[in-house]
């Protein structure tokens, strides 16, 4: 069966870095896209960032842009996030999803991690 | 940026009960609509793409509907299991972006 599997976060000062990390199981790693999504204590969800099957596209909302950097090694079937630059307002529980065969429809999501940016 | 809004933010049912959670795109999107379900401290789990296909292993009491700017998601007799909060995505054009959510209570 389809898993996604998160490891990392944690607690961090503002103004460091943090990196994520999630592995695929039970499906063609390298033949999908993967993403990154978070959700803020007591709001809702907010994309942030995404790449293609093999890595050559990457995208990411505007708050993230020059500051995070996803990544992937099909090789390993791991998907990362490296956060740099680290404010409050990325604190959120980061949520790994997998693309399905459907552009931009997130069909497995992994079990998140806390992600808390300290002044 | 598409902006995702949906109405209402949240809502009493009953076991039972159906619900409509209506979701609306500032701009055409034809049926790259998705819904995911969110309860707390596990995995969100995705419901529809594609604007009303199901994905695999939900159950046929949800359905989904619309395209261009419009859709809703139906839960016919909601079970317990049910009650969470539901978000509307649109997957057309980066950044994806949400809706702010529904949350289902009892």
């Amino acid at each position: 069966q389809v898993q996604v599997v998160q490891s990392g976060g944690g607690v961090v000062q503002a103004g460091k870095s943090l990196r994520l990390s999630c592995t695929g199981s039970g499906f063609t790693f390298g033949n999908y896209g993967m993403h990154w999504v978070r959700q803020t204590p007591g709001k809702g969800l907010e994309w942030v960032a995404g790449l293609s099957y093999d890595g050559s596209n990457k995208y990411y909302v505007d708050s993230v842009k020059g500051r995070f950097t996803i990544s992937r090694d099909n090789s390993q079937k791991m998907v990362s996030l490296q956060m740099d630059s680290l404010r409050g307002e990325d604190t959120a529980v980061y949520y790994c999803a997998k693309e399905g065969g459907y552009r931009g429809h997130l069909d497995y999501w992994g079990q998140g991690a806390l992600v808390a940016v300290s002044s | 940026d598409v902006q995702m809004t949906q109405s209402p933010s949240s809502l009493s049912a009953s076991v039972g009960d159906r619900v409509v959670i209506t979701c609306r795109a500032n701009q055409d999107i034809k049926n790259f609509l998705a819904w995911v379900q969110v309860k707390p401290g596990t995995a969100p789990k995705s419901l529809i793409f594609a604007a009303s296909s199901r994905q695999n292993g939900v159950p046929s009491r949800f359905s989904g509907s619309g395209s261009g700017t419009e859709f809703t998601l139906t839960i016919t007799n909601v079970q317990p299991e049910d009650f969470a909060t539901y978000y509307c995505q649109q997957c057309g054009t980066y950044p994806l972006t949400f809706g702010g959510g529904t949350k289902v209570e009892i």
